[in-house]
């Protein structure tokens, strides 16, 4: 199958700063790539869609401006978790489509922990 | 609002002791229904899909079955790895491919 990466994996930050994760798609094209964020124990709770070339979409609940979320290009999407709190420390995923339906890839996910 | 229940939320067994996941799920019209397994510290790796009531999946010792309103995931004399958390996700029709999760059972295979 289509393959997902994460950068970093793992980040630690201290209050205050800004943090910016990248989720490539490493062998396909996406115009479309999902953010997920999970609590331990939780399960996947979408954040926002990235469309290339457009804003992207936030769920109920989502600031965007402490969210930015730019899809650079067809193979990369990258959100910028701005002026990080402590309540931000989470696991955060992000998955693309295939072109069916029926397929849809997660990246290794990104540990954030703000101190 | 779509919802996905997912039952048990934790689940001990025996090496080889069969059993069965549930997932409940409510939405106004189902495109397709996922199954994926995660690792700790990991991303969903994923399973199956299905798409329409009655069809079944396999692979090795897992099976997933769906309704109208649930999907059972079988796993047939399991293994230690087998262990890990498995996540049920339904992608409604019209929706742009985002998929609503459950909130996942964390199976344990004792040797």
């Amino acid at each position: 199958g289509a393959v997902v990466s994460q950068h970093p994996s793992r980040v630690i930050c201290k209050s205050g700063t800004s943090v910016k994760i990248e989720c490539r798609s490493l062998d396909f094209q996406a115009t479309t790539m999902f953010w997920y964020r999970q609590f331990p124990k939780q399960s996947l709770m979408l954040m926002a869609t990235s469309n290339e070339g457009s804003k992207a979409t936030y769920e109920q609940g989502v600031e965007k401006d402490k969210f930015l979320i730019n899809h650079a290009s067809l193979t990369l999407s990258t959100l910028t978790v701005t002026s990080a709190h402590p309540e931000d420390s989470s696991f955060y995923i992000c998955s693309a489509p295939g072109q069916t339906y029926n397929e849809q890839f997660f990246g290794p996910g990104t540990r954030l922990t703000v101190l | 609002e779509d919802q996905v229940t997912q039952s048990p939320e934790a689940l001990r067994l025996q090496e080889g002791e069969s059993s069965s996941l549930n997932c409940s799920y409510t939405v106004s019209g189902l495109r397709g229904l996922f199954w994926y397994r995660q690792d700790p510290g990991k991303g969903p790796e994923f399973l199956f899909t299905l798409y329409s009531a009655g069809e079944e999946k396999e692979k090795e010792r897992l099976k997933a079955t769906l309704t109208k309103k649930e999907s059972f995931l079988h796993i047939t004399a399991p293994k230690p790895e087998d262990s890990a958390t498995y996540l049920c996700a339904v992608q409604p029709s019209g929706s742009a491919r985002q998929l609503t999760f459950g909130s996942g059972t964390q199976l344990t295979v004792l040797p």
